[in-house]
């Protein structure tokens, strides 16, 4: 079974520019979070996206939104991009409500952002 | 809302030496248990969890921990540590099913 896939692996980008990231989920998994772990930050919650809407989103600027597709895939795009968005972008997924495993997040390889 | 505290930013040990990674948690309600690794520039990997079975999870790689409520524990341990072993480890908590919260993260060197 795939796990979480994400693209693109590395991204640079300059201050003002706008950065879109992709997660897959694993397959049969309906929510997907986003989270940031800056240097010395931790993993700091971004947003949960499930079946197709936004459930709850972190202390983050609006400039941080995303979407989820019919397939459960999802993107977050950063507008007006700083120099301290620069982190690694992890993306986790887990199953839906019924699957008993509900609790647990999967995440994938994250996306290393940098912004010059 | 519930939050985890992990004991020591850095630990080191020797390879073969007893690994202990200290996590405490704070909940009102009885929480999920969560232990991740994270190797340089990947994501992470779920090591082992606790969801209110047996209070001894036994994870991947050699890892087990023990949940226990009267110390508001779960700490990690391994009985000998590999060079491999070499990680960032995280613990986690989750009492929504989509509400997790992580520690700062625990930095594990393995010396030969």
């Amino acid at each position: 079974e795939a796990g979480v896939t994400q693209s693109p692996t590395h991204l640079i980008k300059t201050r003002g520019q706008q950065a879109t990231l992709r997660c897959s989920p694993i397959s049969g998994h309906t929510s997907v979070y986003w989270y940031q772990q800056a240097l010395g930050l931790g993993l700091q919650f971004l947003l949960w996206y499930d079946e197709g809407e936004e459930r709850n989103r972190g202390n983050f600027p609006p400039r941080f939104s995303g979407r989820q597709f019919p397939n459960y895939s999802s993107e977050l795009n950063v507008n007006a991009l700083e120099l301290e968005d620069s982190a690694l972008y992890l993306c986790a997924s887990s199953p839906n409500l019924t699957s008993g495993d509900q609790e647990t997040q999967y995440f994938g390889p994250g996306t290393r952002l940098l912004v010059l | 809302a519930q939050s985890v505290t992990q004991l020591g930013s850095h630990v080191s040990v020797s390879e073969g030496a007893l690994v202990l990674l200290r996590c405490n948690y704070s909940s009102s309600v009885p929480p999920y248990l969560f232990w991740y690794v994270q190797y340089p520039n990947q994501g992470l990997q779920l090591l082992l969890k606790y969801t209110s079975a047996a209070t001894l999870v036994k994870g991947i790689n050699g890892f087990e921990a023990e949940f226990k409520k009267s110390e508001t524990s779960f700490h990690l341990t391994k009985p000998s540590a590999h060079m491999s072993d070499a990680a960032e480890y995280f613990c986690a908590v989750s009492v929504n099913n989509n509400d997790m919260r992580f520690g700062a993260g625990t930095r594990l060197t393995v010396k030969p």
